[in-house]
């Protein structure tokens, strides 16, 4: 069974810019969530999404924001992009009704 | 918000060593899960725990949800060089699954 993948890997943008960011969950699961990681903050939970709906929230600006597809699929997008923006950015997967999630790769955002 | 405390921040050890570290909340969970980061990529997950005074292994790795279910521990016996990377503890809140929060990390080195 395939994990969850994140395109791309790397990304570098400047100030100002806008970013998408994709994620395809493992076969099966439903629910999306994305995570930003940065050294100072660590891993904090940016949104959940499943049957196309946000279902949580963490607490970023609006810049931030994200969408599913029919088929699980989801992005996250990043509007007017700044210095402190710059993190490796998770998607996770799992199965509704159970909390173990999976995460991808990442993709690893520079903002210059 | 909720808030987990993980300790120790990191920790250096000789290979063949058994490694213990901890997580810690003000308010009671029904799961908690521990992942492992590798520089550079997402994080894996090790054990999932759902039952107070529950005790899970997973090779090396064994995990325990502490009986007043707001704390973990996860105990890496005979330690090699391919321990090296960062742990995390992680629990998700009430109903909402697919939000976790973690824990700062424990940071562990293993000098063969």
């Amino acid at each position: 069974k395939a994990g969850v993948t994140q395109t791309p890997r790397y990304l570098i943008k400047t100030r100002g810019q806008q970013v998408t960011l994709s994620c395809s969950p493992i076969s099966g699961h439903r629910s999306v969530s994305w995570y930003q990681q940065t050294p100072g903050q660590g891993l904090q939970f940016l949104f959940e999404y499943f049957s196309e709906t946000q279902r949580n929230k963490g607490n970023f600006p609006g810049r931030f924001s994200g969408r599913q597809f029919s088929n699980s699929r989801s992005e996250m997008n990043v509007s007017t992009l700044e210095l402190g923006d710059s993190a490796l950015y998770l998607c996770a997967s799992r199965q509704l009704m159970n909390t173990e999630a999976f995460f991808g790769q990442g993709t690893r955002l520079t903002v210059v | 918000g909720q808030q987990l405390n993980q300790s120790p921040q990191s920790m250096f050890i000789q290979e063949g060593e058994d490694v213990s570290m901890n997580c810690t909340s003000s308010s009671i969970f029904n799961t908690w899960l521990w992942y492992k980061q590798d520089p550079g990529e997402g994080p894996v997950l090790l054990i999932a725990l759902y039952k107070a005074g529950e005790l899970t292994s997973n090779g090396r790795l064994t995990a325990q949800f502490g009986i007043t279910r707001k704390d973990s521990f996860l105990n890496i016996s005979a330690s090699i060089p391919s321990d090296v990377g960062i742990y995390f503890c992680a629990n998700a809140g009430g109903t909402s699954y697919g939000k976790l929060t973690f824990g700062q990390g424990t940071i562990l080195t293993v000098h063969p």
